[in-house]
């Protein structure tokens, strides 16, 4: 069973630190990597995507796929309050089939 | 404006009762998409269409049953063979049922069991 892993937390940040959230998979061959946000209540909306090896920056998150190591991590810089919520990893499954698996999740706190 | 509706927000059945979650997208999306989450849980595969007429079984579709006879619309039935069905169902959609296509959600659909 392909998985994607991820350490629940809650993960607790002062407002206007950086926050690493982290994402471990197993299929080799996954080729999309996704992070997305969800408030408690709502449903998962996208933050961020990549495909290729390195960092990929959008204000002030910023993705990082290194596929030797089978590790995505999402960088938050000068949190706030509001980003406070559960953070989805997917990960689209090559076996075949176009499926997308999802992590736990990891809840961060942003702390005032 | 263009998006993902899901009703009801929130949905009862009673036991033995099939019960039908709506899916209705005007992205123009080939690909849709049923999960259910589980309070501390990722989001698990139900079904998945990626063109008319055609869908296929995800991880967890025993006790479910779906339909994609529009591109717009899959609905969701939950029969009474799923015997635990409290949870939140997300519906998703994506331009093609792609490896790099972004899935977009809609609001969800709560389930609760009376």
């Amino acid at each position: 069973q392909k998985e994607v892993e991820q350490n629940s937390g809650p993960l607790s940040v002062p407002e206007g630190a950086i926050a690493s959230l982290n994402c471990t998979y197993s299929d080799r061959g996954s080729q999309s990597f996704f992070w997305y946000r969800q408030y408690s209540g709502k449903s998962p909306e996208l933050i961020m995507f990549i495909y290729s090896n390195g960092d990929k920056e959008d204000g002030r998150f910023t993705a990082q796929l290194n596929k030797a190591s089978q590790y995505v991590s999402l960088l938050i810089r000068d949190s706030q309050p509001s980003d406070s919520a559960t953070y989805l990893c997917a990960v689209n499954s090559v076996s075949g089939t176009y499926k997308y698996i999802f992590g736990t999740g990891t809840r961060l706190k942003v702390l005032a | 404006d263009g998006g993902i509706t899901q009703s009801p927000k929130y949905l009862f059945r009673k036991e033995g009762q099939n019960v039908t979650l709506s899916c209705e997208q005007n992205l123009n999306h080939d690909a849709m998409y049923w999960y259910r989450q589980d309070p501390g849980q990722g989001l698990r595969l139900i079904y998945y269409s990626q063109i008319v007429n055609d869908f296929q079984k995800g991880d967890i579709a025993e006790g479910y049953s779906v339909s994609r006879e529009k591109k717009e619309s899959f609905p969701l039935t939950v029969t009474s063979a799923q015997k635990n069905p409290t949870a939140f169902y997300l519906c998703a959609s994506s331009v093609q049922s792609d490896p790099r296509e972004t899935q977009y959600f809609g609001p969800g659909t709560r389930l609760l069991v009376l």
